[in-house]
């Protein structure tokens, strides 16, 4: 199994900040990460896909970069709408998704 | 519109038998994989596997194989979730989403609004 890690796992910050996530893989997944967004009691949204795609109608705020076992998800200017959890997905071997990383206001 | 439209929360006892379904609309429902996440409650994202309602095609996830069964039927646009004898463990939120047409592990784009399931006795 690839084993996902996330960091941090919970992150406080302002509107108007620059965010950073990072996720890792215990192995090589090439480019093939997502990164979804899911607000309490919502079902999960895609944001990124193939490490760095934007997904249709999401916000250019929201950038992922990254290949191989390192990759981070930025939100380039924090706004009220963000302050969710956001979780990483490989799609390289079977599917996992990372643990999660809480975004609240600080 | 796309949407996928899940059936409403249960509420089982332990060795109970249950089905829970996913109805998609408003896309070629046989020509997408459909995928099964639980989320556990509190905590986060597990791929439980997929199914390609075009020909019924599955995939589970090793930590579920043997643990659900999932099901489609392409002539009413629907998938299914099931469990043969449920456990207090299976106590879960569960969403159904669409995957890409290639490969059953594909990013979810378009997700269910999900269905808790609860086991208690």
């Amino acid at each position: 199994d690839i084993q996902m890690t996330q960091s941090p796992s919970t992150l406080s910050a302002s509107v108007g900040d620059r965010v950073t996530i990072t996720c890792r893989a215990s192995q090589s997944i090439s480019s093939w990460l997502a990164w979804y967004q899911q607000k309490p009691g919502k079902a999960p949204k895609l944001l990124i896909y193939k490490a760095s795609s934007l997904e249709s109608g999401v916000p250019s705020r929201f950038s992922g970069s990254g290949s191989g076992t390192e990759f981070t998800l930025t939100i380039s200017s924090l706004q009220s709408d963000d302050f969710a959890t956001y979780y990483c997905q490989q799609y390289n071997s079977y599917s996992h998704f990372g643990p999660g990383t809480k975004v609240d206001i600080k | 519109e796309v949407q996928l439209v899940q059936s409403g929360a249960e509420v089982e006892k332990p060795g109970e038998s249950l089905k829970i379904s996913c109805k998609g609309s408003g896309y070629s429902f046989a020509s997408s994989w459909i995928g099964w996440v639980r989320q556990m409650p509190g905590k986060g994202l597990e791929f439980m596997g997929s199914i390609y309602p075009g020909d019924s095609d599955i995939r589970y996830s090793p930590s579920f194989q043997g643990q659900v069964t999932i099901s489609a039927d392409k002539s009413i646009n629907t998938a299914y979730l099931q469990w043969r004898s449920l456990k207090a463990s299976d106590t879960a939120m569960y969403y159904c989403a669409r995957g890409g047409s290639y490969s059953p592990w594909r990013p979810l784009d378009i997700w269910g609004q999900g269905t808790m399931v609860t086991v208690s006795s």
